[in-house]
């Protein structure tokens, strides 16, 4: 089982400012087959990127991802006031299981 | 616009049965391109997958949950379902169901992001 490891556990920053997320795997992620998603509370996770760098359907561009291997980061280069949640990534490219990282909640300064 | 919906009790007695539904609106569960998937989230923690099914009927579950767990799809109502047995405490969380991808390259076949999900149902384990 793949293990990912988010950090860090909360970033605080403010409107305006960019956040930098990691997202690290015990082991290496086939094919770049990690993505990530916002959670705001009390509503269902949304897909944000997959294939550790496509955005999904209507995600704005300020939202991007990178990464290969063990390593993937989630950049949100402006961060806007409805940013402010929490953000798991997810591998898919191994056998079952898929994982989901702790989280990182990103929270204004 | 495909929509998941879960649906089931909302209370559980320790030591019985959760089951819960997902329906399907907005495209077919028979589809051959897509996975179904059960998803829970205990309050204040992170997410964790419980398991998923195609339309063929073919299963893949947690091994942390795979002795309790049982998916289950009917195409014929455009839904598919999750038991749980032997519940405590400890399964007390919200539910979600949400749909994957099945993409396949070069004589191997993955199943992707989740890419839509229900809104998620709580389901509480009372002793």
């Amino acid at each position: 089982e793949i293990v990912l490891t988010q950090s860090p556990g909360t970033l605080s920053l403010s409107p305006g400012e960019r956040a930098t997320l990691s997202c690290r795997a015990s082991q290496s992620v086939s094919s770049s087959y990690l993505a990530w998603y916002q959670q705001k509370t009390a509503q269902a996770p949304r897909l944000l990127i997959y294939g550790a760098s496509s955005r999904a359907t209507g995600i704005p561009d300020r939202f991007s991802g990178s990464g290969s291997g063990t390593d993937f980061t989630l950049t949100i280069s402006r961060l806007e006031p409805e940013d402010f949640a929490v953000y798991y990534c997810q591998q898919y490219g191994s056998s079952p299981p898929v994982t989901f990282g702790g989280g990182t909640t990103v929270e204004i300064k | 616009q495909v929509q998941l919906q879960e649906s089931g009790p909302g209370l559980v007695k320790s030591s019985q049965t959760l089951s819960l539904t997902c329906t399907v609106s907005g495209g077919s569960i028979s589809s051959v391109s897509y996975y179904w998937s059960w998803i829970r989230q205990p309050a204040g923690k992170g997410l964790e997958w419980i398991g998923r099914i195609y339309t063929s009927g073919s299963t893949n579950y947690n091994p942390s949950l795979k002795s309790r767990v049982t998916i289950s799809v009917d195409t014929s109502k455009n839904q598919f379902s999750l038991k749980l047995n032997s519940v405590t405490a400890a399964d007390t969380a919200v539910y979600y169901c949400a749909r994957s991808q099945k993409y396949c390259s070069g004589g191997t076949c993955y199943v992707t992001h989740f890419d839509y999900w229900g809104q998620g149902t709580l389901v509480t384990v009372s002793s």
